[in-house]
């Protein structure tokens, strides 16, 4: 069956610190996604991903990056963790035909303090 | 770019009762429309799809026709049960917007026994 990892479901962080959130997908994916899902505001798209080293900005990047070193695992970066980050971090994938849905981990809920 | 308006919620039906929840959509060319659903403490996962006009996803009870002529994509169940509380996300993937699914805010559904 399809598997979508985040390699944490809970996770506090103080101010100024820099974050990792991994995701790990084992169906051969070519694109990946990270959102981060606010009340009231639905799911907003950080950044994606069409293929290993490749990363294009979504609609809020600023204070993200991302990295894409093996087609499986896709790393969001806060750079310098602020408390507006404060937030639910979903972790999407889907295989490279536009028609195919999104596969999404359980989502980690990130507290920046 | 794409855009989906979604019926607000809460949604709160009782058992057995017919559920409606409306998703309009503005997008390039024949978008493929998705229904996803989020329970939980749980990421998303599809409900169902309909990739061009006049097509009827179908999933557990749901249904949701592509009516490419007022751009619509309603979700209807003919009698819902607690276990179908959660949220529920439109989302239109069109090239206008890269192919990228646009989420709207997301319908939440409360159904007491």
């Amino acid at each position: 069956d399809v598997k979508v990892t985040q390699s944490s479901r809970y996770l506090v962080k103080r101010t100024g610190e820099k974050v990792f959130l991994e995701c790990v997908q084992d169906m051969d994916h070519e694109n990946m996604f990270w959102y981060r899902q606010d009340p009231g505001l639905g799911l907003r798209l950080i950044y994606f991903s069409y293929d290993v080293k490749m990363k294009e900005k979504g609609d809020i990047p600023e204070g993200y990056s991302v990295s894409r070193e093996k087609k499986e695992r896709f790393s969001l970066i806060l750079e310098s963790a602020s408390t507006n980050q404060t937030s639910m971090y979903l972790c999407a994938s889907r295989p490279g035909s536009r028609d195919q849905p999104q596969h999404f981990g359980d989502g980690t809920r990130l507290s920046i303090l | 770019g794409d855009s989906v308006t979604q019926m607000e919620g809460p949604v709160t039906l009782s058992e057995e009762a017919f559920l409606t929840i409306n998703c309009t959509y503005t997008a390039t060319g024949y978008p493929s429309l998705f229904w996803y659903v989020q329970y939980p403490g749980e990421g998303l996962q599809l409900l169902l799809k309909a990739t061009k006009a006049d097509d009827k996803g179908s999933n557990k009870g749901f249904e949701a026709t592509y009516r490419k002529e007022t751009t619509s994509f309603h979700l209807e169940k003919g009698s819902v049960q607690v276990s179908d509380s959660a949220v529920y996300f439109c989302a239109p993937s069109s090239s206008g917007g890269s192919y990228i699914p646009t989420f709207g805010r997301g319908t939440s559904l409360i159904v007491h026994p």
